[in-house]
């Protein structure tokens, strides 16, 4: 099984708005990530968690916030976002926190008004 | 710095219209070159992983090869249901080696 769950498939929050993003995967994989991918762009990689820690920040804004509460979950915690942060966001992991295969979710679409 | 250019950016084929789709990489010490298929607002899903020139794999109608320099995703007989945009991806031995690189996609459509 090669599952990546994420929740919610949609959301639409305000400016002012906290939300949360959740990922989930039962691999037994140890790295997972965050991405966020722009109409017709590639992801782009936000976030990455080798062994429930923090091991890369890609200078994402601090209104992003990550959390590894253990090792088949990944959050993502939304506050003060922007417009322009409206996006499709993507979790993947894999077995290891170097070249490995990446197994995605089927993603979170954003919307910010 | 790891690059890939994806060609061509857009494709359309008949339906049994086999054609292939080129991914170009320049990459320092290859660990892996990673094809995926992306569906309008869903996340990529795993096609292939290729580690060394000469590989090939294959997985129902399609077919996944590797050069020192670039890859191939070979499409046969295409069917409306292979519409998708394929993506192409390395990580490289320099850096944050498990950080991928992505081409920009193809994107092909299959008219029945």
């Amino acid at each position: 099984d090669t599952e990546v769950t994420q929740t919610p498939k949609h959301l639409v929050m305000g400016m002012t708005n906290k939300k949360s993003l959740k990922c989930e995967q039962h691999m037994g994989h140890r790295a997972m990530y965050w991405y966020k991918q722009k109409a017709k762009k590639p992801p782009e990689l936000m976030f990455v968690y080798s062994y429930e820690k923090l091991s890369i920040n890609e200078s994402v804004p601090s209104r992003f916030s990550p959390e590894c509460p253990n090792s088949s979950l990944l959050n993502l915690h939304l506050h003060a976002l922007q417009p322009e942060d409206s996006a499709l966001y993507l979790c993947a992991s894999s077995q290891i926190a170097g070249p490995d295969t990446q197994y995605f979710g089927p993603g979170t679409r954003l919307t910010v008004l | 710095e790891d690059q890939v250019t994806q060609s061509p950016e857009a494709l359309r084929l008949q339906e049994g219209e086999s054609s292939s789709l080129n991914c170009s990489y320049t990459v320092s010490g290859l660990r892996g070159l990673f094809w995926y298929r992306q569906d309008p607002g869903k996340g990529p899903e795993f096609l292939f992983t290729l580690y060394s020139a000469g590989e090939e794999k294959e997985k129902e109608r399609l077919k996944a090869t590797l050069t020192k320099k670039e890859s191939f995703l070979h499409i046969t007989a295409p069917k409306p249901e292979d519409s998708a945009t394929y993506l192409c991806a390395v990580q490289g031995a320099s850096g944050g080696s498990y950080i991928p690189t992505f081409g920009r996609g193809t994107s092909l459509i299959v008219h029945p």
